[in-house]
């Protein structure tokens, strides 16, 4: 069972606003993932890290902007939420290292700007 | 990254096996291939993964043509808990670690 919990789980906020994603792990991985994934479409990676104070641009761009101060932590931020911005937003980590390994996904957070 | 194949939508009856083919007919010798599934209003999840050999876990089965071009994952007995989206994927040595999801296939169970 995998242990990543993604805070709020849904969330509508108005244009403009300031907004941060939560996602931790408990299972001591270095590596966390986020994300982006419209109805019915493919997901997209948007930002990754390989340990603490590391953290890269995925393929596809995006606004936001992540931090990775703890290991078990690696929160998204929306500076300023736009419409363009609605979608659901995946976190995920791994352990690392191997080419088999395994990614473990959190339950998502479902974004609705107005 | 080296692409796959999968068909777009397949469906089965409740506790028949399901077949779900993929081709990845590019793929090198280096890259193993990951199934990972998304139940509706969930995160993806592993479903299993495997570099030549066949494999089988509690979930699935991975059957690998011996060219490696081609793979199949097998759900012996399909329960309404199976209605999904799975991802066939590869992973290879210069992918620095991230899963590249592509449409996949969706299954649909009937009762």
């Amino acid at each position: 069972e995998a242990d990543i919990y993604q805070t709020p789980r849904y969330l509508v906020i108005g244009t403009g606003k300031k907004i941060t994603l939560e996602c931790s792990q408990t299972m001591g991985h270095d590596k966390m993932y986020w994300y982006q994934q419209d109805p019915g479409m493919e997901l997209h990676l948007i930002h990754y890290s390989y340990g603490v104070n590391s953290t890269e641009k995925g393929d596809l761009s995006s606004e936001s902007t992540v931090s990775r101060i703890r290991t078990e932590h690696f929160p998204l931020t929306l500076e300023s939420a736009r419409p363009s911005h609605t979608s659901q937003y995946l976190c995920a980590s791994s352990e690392g290292g191997r080419r088999g390994e395994t990614q473990y996904f959190g339950p998502g957070t479902r974004l609705l700007v107005l | 990254d080296a692409k796959t194949t999968q068909p777009n939508s397949m469906e089965s009856n409740e506790e028949e096996p399901v077949h779900l083919p993929c081709n990845h007919s590019t793929i090198s010798g280096t890259d193993y291939i990951h199934w990972y599934r998304q139940l509706p209003s969930q995160g993806p999840e592993y479903v299993i993964h495997g570099l030549t050999s066949n494999v089988n876990n509690r979930m699935a089965s991975l059957a690998i043509a011996e060219d490696r071009k081609s793979s199949t994952l097998i759900l012996h007995r399909a329960t309404l808990r199976d209605a999904a989206v799975y991802y066939c994927i590869l992973r290879g040595l210069n992918n620095d670690y991230k899963l590249s999801f592509g449409a996949g296939t969706t299954v649909t169970v009937r009762a």
